[in-house]
């Protein structure tokens, strides 16, 4: 398996469902980000980890909690969120913080 | 807050057509990579620029970032139905961050 890979590729979930998103990159990289992305908007940039420690954190609600057991894996739980939190949700990775970054194909969530 | 602006947000051509995307900042970038992004996937990283006034070609595709280096375009001759995708420019500012504009959907129709 190479690049980035996301799991699952498309979730849906009840406003009181407790649900994990998954990141893999197999590229050695050793920064990774969660980005979110809606319809007729830019990518919003949500968490920045770089080896394996969160160095950004843009205001994003606590229903979102992050996490980076090591540089390949990056994960995303996702606790009692709102409908306006349905998007897609994109993983990426880069060899160093922002430059050249590698995106997953992302998840496509639905909170209902 | 940097923003950056791509125009058109939208453009439909038929295949064998020139085309011009821009994306514009009042900001100063340290580099600028454009992306395309196909339905239901991430975006791919196409190209980037770091030097004021460098041009960049990929096949087609022409890629220029401005003197100041505060805009960029993406020119593409003879489009064809597979560049078909929503396109992004993505700036880098000091701090290592990156600022997304909205894209550009373009659709070439065959």
């Amino acid at each position: 398996e190479t690049g980035v890979t996301q799991t699952p590729r498309h979730l849906v979930m009840g406003m009181t469902n407790k649900k994990s998103l998954k990141c893999e990159q197999h590229l050695g990289h050793n920064a990774m980000y969660w980005y979110k992305q809606s319809a007729k908007k830019p990518l919003e940039l949500m968490f920045v980890y770089s080896l394996e420690e969160r160095v950004e954190n843009n205001s994003v609600p606590s229903r979102f909690s992050p996490e980076c057991p090591n540089s390949s894996h990056l994960f995303l739980h996702l606790h009692t969120l709102q409908p306006e939190d349905s998007a897609l949700y994109l993983c990426a990775s880069s060899l160093e913080r922002s430059y050249e970054q590698y995106f997953g194909p992302g998840t496509r969530l639905t909170v209902t | 807050t940097q923003l950056l602006e791509q125009s058109p947000q939208f453009l439909s051509i038929q295949e064998g057509e020139n085309l011009t995307v821009y994306c514009n900042s009042s900001s100063v970038f340290s580099s600028l990579q454009w992306y395309r992004q196909e339905p239901g996937e991430g975006p791919v990283l196409l190209v980037t620029v770091v030097t004021g006034g460098e041009v960049k070609k990929l096949k087609r595709l022409t890629f220029q970032f401005g003197d100041a280096r505060k805009d960029s375009s993406l020119h593409i001759t003879a489009a064809q139905p597979g560049d078909t995708g929503l396109y992004l420019c993505a700036g880098e500012t000091s701090g290592s961050r990156l600022t997304f504009g909205e894209g550009t959907q373009l659709t070439v129709n065959p």
